[in-house]
């Protein structure tokens, strides 16, 4: 079946830029996510791309999507310790039925 | 964007008991979902309930253990029943807003004692 692939942490300093990496295996996904998860909270949609796009820029938020590859990316520029939290990817082809990655976990470091 | 609302938003409960977990949405929506996650792990879909039907359920997850109501576009309940330790989880309701946004509750901290 289809599959999400995560590393489970990455630590930053205060004001570097964060890169969490995914890689899915169904050719078929529509849509990718990237959702945040705080401590005792439930899920936060923060973009989402379209399988037909390279790139979608938000804020402090850019996310890159080689289709080719199977592979998203979450870039977050000068992270704060209020991005501390864990990161989902996900993915769907078939409409609100998402299929997760693990989540990693980001700590940011003053 | 959709504001979803669920009750409870904890709760501790004896096994073999059952609880009803309740989802709002500020808007009508044709499907919701519902995510089980279990502690540290990711997010598992259980079932996508759908108005005037049956729910679907996905593999591995049965109507007799987690039965789904869905009496209108804006409202889905989801029981647990005959609670062991093993169903400790968040539990979350899901909508899927026909613009490709998937939008999530707060969950439901549910303890099995």
């Amino acid at each position: 079946g289809e599959d999400v692939e995560q590393s489970l942490f990455l630590s930053v300093r205060e004001g570097d830029s964060s890169v969490i990496n995914c890689t899915y295996t169904d050719s078929s996904s529509t849509y990718l996510y990237w959702y945040k998860q705080e401590p005792g909270a439930g899920l936060q949609l923060l973009t989402y791309i379209f399988s037909n796009m390279d790139m979608k820029q938000d804020q402090r938020l850019t996310v890159l999507l080689n289709k080719k590859d199977k592979h998203l990316s979450l870039r977050i520029a000068d992270t704060q310790t209020g991005d501390s939290a864990i990161y989902f990817c996900a993915e769907t082809n078939q409409g609100g039925k998402l299929i997760f990655g693990q989540g990693t976990e980001l700590s940011v470091k003053p | 964007s959709a504001v979803i609302s669920q009750k409870p938003s904890r709760d501790i409960c004896q096994r073999g008991t059952s609880l009803t977990i309740q989802c709002q949405v500020d808007s009508q929506v044709t499907m919701m979902f519902w995510y089980r996650q279990q502690p540290g792990q990711s997010l598992t879909l259980i079932a996508t309930a759908n108005q005037g039907s049956e729910a679907t359920y996905e593999s591995g997850f049965v109507i007799d253990k987690f039965p789904i109501s869905r009496p209108n576009l804006t409202f889905s309940t989801l029981t647990v029943s005959n609670m062991s330790p093993e169903d400790s989880s968040i539990y979350l309701c899901s909508v899927e807003t026909g613009r490709a946004e998937a939008f999530f509750g707060q969950g439901t901290r549910l303890t099995v004692v």
